[in-house]
């Protein structure tokens, strides 16, 4: 496997449900990125790791818990969600910018969450 | 308040025409500006970017033109493909200070051949 992947690609959940997605990135990068994409919305930065640490939450609510082991594997746990948090969700992940390295983000395909 | 704006929503175009999508920022400390492109069932791939230093990047038939006066950057795709057909996203960051980069909304563009 080469780049960032996502499991599942595609989850449908009820609202009483708890399930896990899955990034995992072959890159050797250190920051890696949780992301929300709503139709005609711009992208939701949601989570920032570097270095298995959270730099980052952006305001996102706790039915929505993140999981860095290590800086390959990133893991978002979802549990009593809601329908409006149906969406794709992208993994990615980079250098870390804070060492002057490239700022480009590497984009995993995302898993697709449905929420009845 | 969003910290991109981007036009078109949605662009069609004749195979071999030209394709431009606008993106306007407020924020002066943005440095960084990058493009996406998203094919569907795909995550966003970096597709060309740009840094305030310089007014124009040209990479094949992609050009960011930027301006620094108006806060605007554009991306053009010359002798648009069927292959094209994609969302684009135009984004902005700020290089010393996190990994925060602020997306727009996305273009729909498709290529009719």
């Amino acid at each position: 496997e080469t780049g960032v992947t996502q499991t599942p690609r595609h989850l449908v959940m009820g609202m009483t449900n708890k399930k896990s997605l899955k990034c995992e990135q072959h890159l050797g990068h250190n920051a890696m990125y949780w992301y929300k994409q709503s139709a005609k919305k711009p992208l939701e930065l949601m989570f920032v790791y570097n270095f298995k640490e959270q730099t980052e939450n952006n305001s996102v609510p706790s039915r929505f818990s993140p999981e860095c082991p290590n800086s390959s594997h990133l893991f978002l746990h979802l549990h009593t969600l809601q329908p409006e948090d149906s969406a794709l969700y992208l993994c990615a992940s980079s250098q870390d910018p804070r060492g002057g390295a490239t700022d480009t983000q590497y984009f995993g395909p995302g898993t697709r969450l449905t929420v009845l | 308040q969003q910290q991109v704006k981007q036009s078109p929503q949605s662009l069609i175009v004749q195979k071999g025409g030209i394709s431009i999508i606008n993106c306007a920022y407020e924020n002066t400390a943005f440095d960084y500006f990058p493009w996406y492109q998203q094919f569907p069932g795909k995550g966003p791939a970096l597709l060309i970017a740009i840094r305030p230093d310089v007014s124009e990047k040209k990479e094949g038939r992609f050009t960011i033109s930027f301006n620094k006066s108006a806060k605007q950057f554009s991306l053009h795709i010359m002798d648009s493909q069927p292959g094209d057909s994609a969302t684009y996203f135009c984004a902005a960051s700020m290089q010393n200070t996190g990994n925060q980069f602020y997306f727009g909304t996305g273009t729909s563009l498709t290529v009719i051949p």
